[in-house]
């Protein structure tokens, strides 16, 4: 399996100003790192994927940062708006034919116009 | 138009009872799984099928049996319900093969009373 830790699990922000959040795991044979939105009463939504062969990805106002030597990635959401406002799951995933992704727990962002 | 669908939305049961949680998919993905959602564990993962087979099962007890009767079908049936298994329950898929998007059910909310 895969522990996946995820901090923090609460965070606000202000409008226009950047989210980070951070993720470390434990099996270094994980190599797809993929980070899922959730709104309230709704089912989780991926936003962004990172795989070993990368460090950095971006899109949309999107950042992830892979450190495979720290097991450790994050998402960073530049220029925050309110519809930023959700729970964000970070995830990871390890080597074999099928794709079982192990989720953090969770953080839950606010961002305060 | 949701691709993945799960019935019924919203489920009570009582205690002992058994209850099956019905999932379709029409992605046309090889890959099933079911997870599980609650306040103290968000997004655990339960079970992973692939092209119909049991792939993996993290769900310690045995009273969580999946049934495929379909290559796009993955349903879930919990005997001897307890209180503890109030939770929300998402059916997810993907194609095989590792690091492919998991997309998920809109979910069961499962309350055992």
């Amino acid at each position: 399996g895969e522990q996946v830790e995820q901090l923090p699990s609460i965070l606000r922000v202000q409008e226009g100003s950047s989210a980070s959040i951070n993720c470390t795991y434990e099996n270094s044979a994980s190599n797809y790192f993929p980070w899922y939105k959730q709104e309230p009463g709704e089912n989780p939504k991926l936003i962004i994927d990172i795989r070993s062969n990368m460090e950095r990805k971006q899109t949309q106002g999107l950042i992830v940062l892979l450190d495979k030597k720290a097991k450790r990635f994050s998402l960073h959401i530049t220029d925050t708006q309110p519809g930023d406002s959700a729970m964000y799951f970070c995830a990871a995933s390890a080597l074999g034919n099928y794709n079982v992704l192990y989720f953090g727990s969770g953080t839950k962002l606010t961002v305060e116009p | 138009d949701p691709k993945i669908i799960q019935k019924p939305k919203y489920l009570v049961a009582v205690t002992g009872s058994e209850k099956i949680l019905i999932c379709e998919q029409y992605l046309g993905h090889n890959a099933m799984y079911w997870y599980r959602q609650s306040a103290k564990k968000p997004l655990e993962f339960m079970f992973s099928y692939s092209y119909q087979k049991l792939m993996d099962n993290q769900t310690a007890s045995s009273r969580f049996q999946p049934q495929s009767s379909k290559k796009n079908h993955l349903d879930l049936q919990i005997t001897a319900l307890k209180p503890d298994d109030s939770a929300t329950y998402f059916c997810a898929s993907s194609q095989s093969g590792g690091q492919n998007t998991l997309y998920f059910g809109a979910g069961t909310r499962l309350s055992v009373l």
